[in-house]
């Protein structure tokens, strides 16, 4: 079985500073791991994903995340927000070996403050 | 028109309504799905079809009703709704159902809300 705990539901950063966004992830078979983005009156549009070829991945709109496996980990970082960064962003996993079925945390709303 | 569409965008029954909502892919993909968005609570996946055939049902009441008539349309017929399956029902397709690792492409959603 898989699924992930993101933690905050809501994050708050100043315009140019770091962004970390936090997923961990429990899975009993080698994961596959995805950061969505949610825009207001939108579906959700794939950031980036993990999918075992390098630990570090890098995605759209300068985001990447870090794949953890001691932590159990995939957190989202961006090095400087940006207004349009503002939206709600889930971590999904999913099983290596399984159907392609996501399990999704509850989102971390990120606001960007000027 | 491009990637995945929904429609309607926003819908408004009563609890005796029968309405369907529909979802189109334009990616050329195998598979697609049902989710469920409320609030505060994680997507939930609801159906999963692989080629017009349906390989998940998960848990989800007779009330909704899924049909898959070719790879590229998908409908999520709806009957006697609770006013708890007010919620945003997102659509996707991925090129195939059977890796882990595909990519899955949303739609917008459709806004239902059930009185």
């Amino acid at each position: 079985a898989q699924s992930v705990t993101q933690l905050g539901s809501h994050v708050s950063v100043s315009e140019g500073a770091l962004v970390l966004l936090r997923c961990n992830y429990s899975s009993s078979v080698p994961p596959y791991l995805f950061w969505y983005v949610q825009y207001p009156n939108q579906g959700l549009q794939l950031l980036l994903k993990y999918t075992s070829a390098a630990t570090l991945v890098k995605g759209i709109n300068g985001f990447e995340a870090e794949f953890k496996k001691s932590e159990t980990s995939f957190h989202l970082t961006k090095p400087s927000a940006h207004m349009s960064d503002a939206a709600e962003y889930f971590c999904a996993v999913s099983g290596r070996g399984g159907a392609n079925n996501l399990f999704f945390g509850t989102g971390t709303r990120l606001t960007v403050i000027p | 028109e491009t990637g995945v569409t929904q429609t309607p965008r926003h819908l408004v029954m009563g609890m005796t309504n029968k309405k369907s909502l529909k979802c189109e892919q334009h990616l050329g993909h195998n598979a697609m799905y049902w989710y469920k968005q409320s609030a505060k609570k994680p997507l939930e996946l609801m159906f999963v079809y692989n080629f017009k055939e349906q390989t998940e049902n998960n848990s989800v009441p007779s009330r909704f009703s899924p049909e898959c008539p070719n790879s590229s349309h998908l409908f999520l017929h709806l009957h006697t709704l609770q006013p708890e399956d007010s919620a945003l029902y997102l659509c996707a397709s991925s090129q195939a159902g059977a890796e882990g690792s595909d990519t899955q492409y949303f739609g917008p959603g459709t806004r239902l809300t059930v009185l």
